[in-house]
């Protein structure tokens, strides 16, 4: 357990709504990572943290913002939720062993588009 | 660019035989690869990693792997499974050990063991 939390874990939502997700850490962890998951797709990075404030794409940000004001919180937030946005999204570490780095998961927000 | 293939998407097994589930990988540079399990409605769990040195990976729950420069493979492997193993795993290939890592998957194969 790398002390990862999501949050919320289930949310069905409106076409047309914002939705903000909610990754949070314990461990002071630099490096933060937003993807998704779907069938036939494996899992797929939306954006990604190297800092407080310091954030850049993945190769699905299209339709996603987000913000990490603090070390801690990395939010993921849809600005206008589309159908095609209904996926499982796992938000992920790095933690540091030595002088390797390994990426942990959280337990994952599963998202429904109505 | 990097990517990850996983030939089987679902690979069915009786408990106590052995198992292969099968990742070929391509890229440029050297690579660093990873398996990852998914229990239903869990997260990712890490099983085994390969960063350098020896070829033959061991992992957590009786699995391991195998690097195969030349043939670009990194197939898991493991004796004899059991109901429990029953999963998704995920092959997947980043460029970088430390810093920024893009990890790139698979698509999954999907683990099915019976009894």
């Amino acid at each position: 357990d790398a002390g990862i939390t999501q949050s919320p874990r289930h949310k069905v939502t409106e076409t047309g709504t914002p939705v903000t997700l909610r990754c949070h850490q314990t461990e002071n962890h630099r490096y933060m990572y937003w993807y998704r998951q779907d069938p036939g797709h494996g899992l797929r990075l939306i954006h990604y943290s190297y800092g407080v404030k310091d954030t850049d794409k993945g190769e699905v940000s299209d339709g996603y913002s987000v913000s990490r004001s603090k070390t801690e919180d990395f939010l993921l937030t849809l600005e206008s939720a589309t159908s095609s946005q209904t996926s499982v999204y796992f938000c992920a570490i790095n933690t540091a062993q030595g002088r390797e780095e390994t990426q942990y998961f959280g337990p994952g927000t599963r998202l429904l588009v109505l | 660019a990097q990517s990850v293939t996983q030939l089987d998407s679902q690979v069915p097994v009786f408990e106590e035989a052995p198992v292969e589930l099968r990742c070929n990988y391509s890229s440029s540079v050297s690579v660093y690869l990873f398996w990852y399990v998914q229990y239903p409605n869990q997260g990712l769990q890490l099983l085994l990693k390969y960063l350098s040195g020896s070829t033959l990976v061991k992992g957590i729950n009786g699995f391991e792997a195998e690097f195969n420069k030349s043939q670009t493979s990194f197939h898991l492997r493991k004796p004899s499974v059991h109901i429990s193993d029953t999963a998704e795993y995920f092959c997947a290939v980043s460029k970088g050990n430390t810093g920024f890592q893009k990890l790139v998957f698979g698509t999954g194969t999907r683990l099915l063991v019976s009894p």
